[in-house]
């Protein structure tokens, strides 16, 4: 079963400054999908980034890049000059394959900015 | 706005009482799931249907039932809650064969069971 491990339970980073959240991931799969998803208190969960495991090339949202080492089973986020916005619970999740139906997340980061 | 609309947003039932929480997507996807969010714990996902069919029930206790009359809608009916079964639920929806677009998710129910 593919399992998907956040290891920081909380984080803090100063505005304007740059966090990397871990994420390392278990399957068997070659093809799968991973995704950084926000959950501000409003509670609604926002697409942040997402990387297809064929490609090499890391993937970038504005501020938003990932580190995907697909070797190491590795998918950090790091946000660049964060803002005061950015402060949410963050979660990492995969996907198997095109047809995959189940995403699965892990336990979450808090994310705290302080000004 | 997402597409996905859940309602009620909140909801505080005593354990004997019966109600259903709704979710309504208007993005055209073909599977919608339901999720428990409890403090300290990840996501837990507890049913999936594609194409309006049932395809995975995680273990979930019959108190919990699901409803998906089409593709568009998505209901909990809950019935003889437990206070441990106080959470956030979250609906979903994907397009099966796109998995790249990942899950679209509503603003969630808050449920309290007193």
């Amino acid at each position: 079963a593919q399992t998907v491990t956040q290891s920081q339970p909380e984080m803090s980073v100063q505005e304007a400054e740059t966090v990397t959240l871990s994420c390392t991931y278990d399957t068997s799969e070659s093809d799968y999908y991973l995704f950084w998803y926000k959950q501000p208190p409003s509670r609604q969960m926002i697409l942040v980034i997402r990387q297809e495991a064929y490609k090499q090339q890391n993937a970038t949202e504005n501020r938003f890049s990932v580190n995907f080492q697909k070797a190491a089973k590795s998918f950090s986020l790091k946000i660049s000059d964060s803002q005061l916005g950015d402060a949410a619970m963050y979660f990492c999740a995969y996907r198997a394959g095109e047809y995959g139906n189940k995403l699965v997340f892990g336990a979450g980061t808090i994310l705290r900015v302080k000004s | 706005e997402t597409g996905v609309t859940q309602t009620p947003r909140h909801l505080v039932m005593g354990m004997t009482n019966k109600k259903s929480l709704k979710c309504e997507q208007h993005l055209g996807h073909n599977a919608m799931y339901w999720y428990k969010q409890s403090a300290k714990k990840p996501l837990e996902l507890m049913f999936v249907y594609n194409f309006k069919e049932q395809t995975e029930n995680n273990s979930v206790p019959s108190r919990f039932s699901p409803e998906c009359p089409n593709s568009s809608h998505l209901f909990l009916h809950l019935h003889t809650l437990q206070p441990e079964d106080s959470a956030l639920y979250l609906c979903a929806s994907s397009q099966v064969g796109l998995g790249i677009y990942g899950y679209t998710f509503g603003s969630g129910t808050r449920l309290t069971v007193v």
